[in-house]
């Protein structure tokens, strides 16, 4: 079985500073992870995605995340924080390949918080 | 890209009523669909596979009976909440996916009164 796991449910920073939203995840097979975003009342977004390509993969409105195998993490950064950027973040872990689903496990999600 | 539409985005009913959420691509077909559901302030947890043409396939705890899935054509699934209650106020949410790339509806939110 596979899962995920986001180490904080709440991150709160100042607006211009870095952000690091943590996650690591356990798979038996080379897993597909996503990043995903949901602002509030409002659906979800898919910010980048890792499906065993370059290990940094750059995302929308300046989000970057690396996959570490020998961590078994998947952390997602950016820069510089934007007010904008207030919203609920998903890890999202594939169902393997060769199942023929595509069914998606969730983290159970960091609330990022931009301060002024 | 390809779009997965959901409708209807919100939605309020009376318990004992039921309630139909549609999920349609709309430029790809979709053999396979997924069907979520989010608690406030909880994570999104699958709650079936709508297969076309054939049964869905629900997870562990979720009630068939009372969630109908039909997935009738390549490109539509429903879920029918039956005899709803104010518990299964909720956000749901289907994915599709043409290939490689999952793509999710709207979402839909629920409130039971």
């Amino acid at each position: 079985a596979q899962s995920v796991t986001q180490l904080d449910s709440h991150v709160s920073v100042s607006e211009g500073t870095p952000v690091l939203l943590r996650c690591n995840y356990s798979s038996s097979y080379s897993p597909s992870l996503f990043w995903y975003v949901q602002h509030p009342n409002k659906g979800l977004q898919l910010l980048l995605k890792y499906t065993s390509a370059a290990t940094l993969v750059k995302g929308i409105n300046g989000f970057e995340a690396e996959f570490k195998k020998s961590e078994t993490s998947f952390h997602l950064t950016k820069p510089s924080a934007h007010m904008s950027d207030a919203a609920e973040y998903f890890c999202v872990v594939s169902d393997p390949p060769g199942t023929g689903r595509r069914a998606l496990t969730f983290g159970s999600g960091t609330r990022l918080q931009v301060q002024p | 890209g390809a779009v997965v539409s959901q409708h209807p985005s919100w939605v309020i009913c009376k318990s004992g009523t039921s309630v139909k959420i549609e999920c349609r691509s709309l430029d790809f077909q979709a053999t396979t669909m997924f069907w979520y559901r989010q608690f406030p302030k909880q994570s999104l947890m699958l709650m079936a596979t709508s297969n076309e043409g054939s049964k869905a396939t629900y997870e562990q705890g979720v009630e068939k009976d009372k969630f109908l899935i039909n997935h009738a054509s390549l490109t539509l699934s429903t879920l029918t909440v039956t005899s709803a209650h104010p518990e299964d106020s909720s956000f749901y949410i289907c994915s599709a996916s043409p290939g490689n790339t999952i793509y999710f509806g709207e979402g839909s939110w629920l409130t039971v009164v």
